[in-house]
C-alpha cells in the first residue's frame, strides 16, 4: 500500500541552524507529494508540493526535491527562525485518489 | 482566503453519548473530510465527501458516521462515544476544479476540535 515514513523527532534547533527533515515513501504509480505545516494551536497548511520526479518544491526558505530513485521529499531548510516552530508533516497524493496519506509528523522547535 | 470553521475547540463528553462534530467551509469546496489526529499516529482520514450527501469510508471510519446535507457543510458523528476516540480532529475541504493543476490543489484545514471522552 501507500505510506509515508518521516523524522518523529521531536527536534530542538538553535536559531540559524540547518534544518533536514527526512521523508521517504512507498507508492505504486507516480504520486505527488507535499510538505504541510502545522504551527501551535492552528489546522495544517500546505507549506510546499511536487507532482513529478526532479521537481523542487519551495516556499518560505523552505525547499525539497522530489526523488524517484530514492523515493523520498526530504525537507530542508538553510537558516531556521523561532517563527518555524512547528509540526511538520510529509505526504503523498497518488493519481485518480483523493485520499492524502500523511507521515507521523515531526516537532520542531527552534530556540533563540 | 478559504476558511474551514469548526464549530467547536474543546469538547468534553461521556461515553456512549452521540456526538456532533460540526464543520462548515466558505469557498464552495466540493470534497470534504475528516481526519483525526493522534500522537505517534499522525493524521488519519476517517470519512470524506465529494458531494452532498456523497460519502466515502476513509482508512478508519468505525465507530464515525458523516453527514453532508449542504455543500458548505460536512458534519463527523459518533454514534456512541468511547474513550478511545479522544482525540483531536481536523476537518479539510479542497477544490477538485479542472485542469491539470488542480489535481493537487491543496487541502484547507480548519482549526481542529479536541474531543475528550470520559
Amino acid at each position: 500500500g501507500n505510506s509515508v515514513t518521516q523524522m518523529e523527532g521531536p527536534v530542538t534547533l538553535s536559531e540559524e541552524a540547518f534544518l533536514t527533515i527526512n521523508c521517504t515513501y512507498t507508492a505504486t504509480g507516480y504520486p505527488s507529494l507535499f510538505w504541510y505545516v502545522q504551527y501551535p494551536g492552528e489546522g495544517l497548511q500546505l507549506l510546499l508540493k511536487a507532482t513529478k520526479a526532479d521537481d523542487k518544491g519551495s516556499n518560505k526558505g523552505f525547499e525539497a526535491t522530489y526523488r524517484k530513485e530514492t523515493t523520498s521529499f526530504h525537507l530542508e531548510k538553510g537558516s531556521v527562525q523561532v517563527s518555524d516552530s512547528a509540526v511538520y508533516f510529509c505526504a503523498l497524493k497518488r493519481g485518480g485518489s483523493e485520499k492524502l496519506v500523511f507521515g507521523k509528523g515531526m516537532k520542531l522547535t527552534v530556540n533563540p | 482566503d478559504v476558511k474551514v470553521t469548526q464549530s467547536s475547540r474543546y469538547l468534553v463528553k461521556r461515553t456512549g453519548e452521540k456526538v456532533f462534530l460540526e464543520c462548515v467551509q466558505d469557498m464552495d469546496h466540493e470534497n470534504m473530510f475528516w481526519y483525526r489526529q493522534d500522537p505517534g499516529l499522525g493524521l488519519r482520514l476517517i470519512y470524506f465527501s465529494y458531494d452532498v450527501k456523497m460519502k466515502e469510508k476513509g482508512d478508519i471510519p468505525e465507530g464515525y458516521s458523516v453527514s453532508r446535507e449542504k455543500k458548505e457543510r460536512f458534519s463527523l458523528i459518533l454514534e456512541s462515544a468511547s474513550t478511545n476516540q479522544t482525540s483531536m480532529y481536523l476537518c479539510a475541504s479542497r477544490d477538485p476544479g479542472q485542469g491539470s493543476g488542480s489535481y493537487n490543489s491543496p487541502l484547507h484545514f480548519g482549526n481542529g476540535t479536541r474531543l475528550t471522552v470520559t
